[in-house]
């Protein structure tokens, strides 16, 4: 059974740090990796998604990363503005177009 | 392009009564979700429908029903509402037919149980 977990649960830094999410998964054989933003009683934002083939896609100021041999991907943000406060969210799909088993997410802070 | 809508975005029930939610696709796709978001937690996936056939379930009690219609807008129906029930509704469309594979989300229906 696949499962997903994020690290850390929760992070605070100053405007303008680089930071790291970290997202691991159980079972490597993955169809893709997608990356969410999740404002305070919203729904999803899609951030990113990278195929099982790939192993890094890049858009503005995020670049996520994966590593499917070991189980892991990375959301690096830079230059943090405190608009980018909000809860990441890491999801796998298992197969192409199914189910998206979501890790339980990253909370960010970003003070001014 | 409109994006996926649902409605309503805030509902109380209580204990033992039905809901029903809704969920309007993003134009052109032929897929929708459904996942269920408690407080702290991530999305936990519920059914998905393709064109008008569920097309996978997660580890949900049948008291948790579905529908899609041929204008791909789709329902989530839940029976004999339990406290628990209590989370952020969410639908997602996509159009994995076409190698769209990245899923939009909805705003999400909130619903309260007491």
């Amino acid at each position: 059974k696949q499962e997903v977990t994020q690290i850390p649960a929760a992070l605070s830094v100053p405007e303008g740090e680089n930071l790291v999410l970290n997202c691991s998964f159980t079972d490597s054989a993955i169809y893709n990796l997608q990356w969410f933003r999740q404002d305070p009683g919203k729904g999803l934002t899609s951030l990113l998604l990278i195929q099982s083939s790939q192993r890094e896609q890049t858009s503005g100021r995020l670049n996520a990363s994966l590593d499917k041999s070991s189980g892991r991907s990375t959301l690096y943000i830079a230059a943090s503005q405190p608009g980018d406060s909000a809860t990441y969210l890491c999801a796998v799909a298992n197969q192409a177009g199914t189910a998206l088993i979501f890790g339980k997410g990253t909370t960010l802070s970003v003070s001014s | 392009e409109t994006g996926v809508t649902q409605s309503p975005t805030h509902l109380i029930k209580t204990r033992g009564q039905q809901v029903t939610l809704r969920c309007s696709s993003q134009s052109g796709h032929n897929t929708v979700s459904w996942y269920q978001q408690a407080l702290g937690q991530g999305p936990q996936f519920i059914f998905q429908y393709y064109r008008e056939e569920e097309n996978g379930r997660g580890n949900f009690p049948p008291r948790f029903s579905g529908l899609q219609f041929p204008n791909y807008s789709s329902e989530l129906n839940v029976n004999a509402l339990e406290l628990d029930d209590s989370a952020l509704y969410l639908c997602a469309s996509s159009q994995p037919s076409s190698g769209g594979e990245t899923q939009y989300f909805g705003p999400g229906t909130r619903l309260l149980v007491l």
